[in-house]
């Protein structure tokens, strides 16, 4: 079983929908990231987590410690959110230790 | 204020030869971290230098090496390549602790024939 889990692998929305992605752990954590990579490589940091929730523009992560699970919310989406989004977490044994999920590809459809 | 840069950005060596990349921070910025990501494998964490020192390593053989200079760039090494190590090198910097928020380069993209 790996250690950071992702769902859905794939996911195909219309413009405008609401979407989750889901990534769950089996670790201890210190800190959980949400990252998202684009066609062509480059990799955009779009939170950071310990506890609770953060929103940013569209952009809604919550995370529940107990349960070992986070989600990425977008609201209305659109075809620019097209990209793979990466669930990471950061290993509260060993500083700095970095262990990413497989990511989900997401792809809006206008 | 300028990205992180790394360099060169595409690569082609043959096996047995030996690569180094580099990678410049953000300025003031004192953590590097390096990462690989492959189709099979995802992205996978190499090591992090901050301050020159190796503060952390993941889980790659020896021929993986890196350093840092004291205007905290960093560079990694690969020795004796092999195919598998054909992947998307990807460096990232902070500025000091795992709750700064880490920023990525566009990272190099090696192929090993």
């Amino acid at each position: 079983k790996n250690e950071v889990e992702q769902s859905p692998q794939n996911l195909t929305a219309q413009e405008g929908e609401f979407i989750t992605i889901n990534c769950s752990y089996s670790v201890g954590i210190s800190a959980l990231h949400w990252l998202q990579q684009h066609p062509g490589g480059g990799i955009v940091s779009l939170f950071m987590l310990s506890s609770g929730k953060k929103k940013h523009g569209r952009l809604i992560a919550t995370i529940n410690i107990q349960e070992k699970h986070s989600s990425l919310h977008i609201t209305a989406s659109h075809p620019r959110d097209s990209a793979v989004y990466i669930c990471a977490v950061g290993l509260k044994t060993s500083y700095d230790k970095v262990i990413f999920g497989p990511g989900t590809s997401l792809s809006v459809i206008p | 204020k300028a990205g992180v840069t790394q360099t060169p950005r595409y690569l082609i060596k043959t096996r047995g030869q030996q690569v180094t990349l580099s990678c410049s921070p953000i300025s003031g910025h004192r953590s590097v971290s390096w990462y690989q990501q492959t189709p099979g494998q995802g992205l996978q964490f190499l090591f992090e230098y901050f301050s020159e020192t190796q503060r952390n390593k993941g889980n790659f053989p020896g021929r993986f090496s890196g350093r840092q200079f004291s205007n905290s760039r960093s560079e990694m090494n690969v020795s004796t390549l092999e195919l598998g190590d054909s992947a998307l090198y990807l460096c990232a910097s902070r500025r000091v602790a795992s709750t700064d928020t880490q920023y990525f380069g566009p990272g190099t993209r090696l192929t090993v024939l």
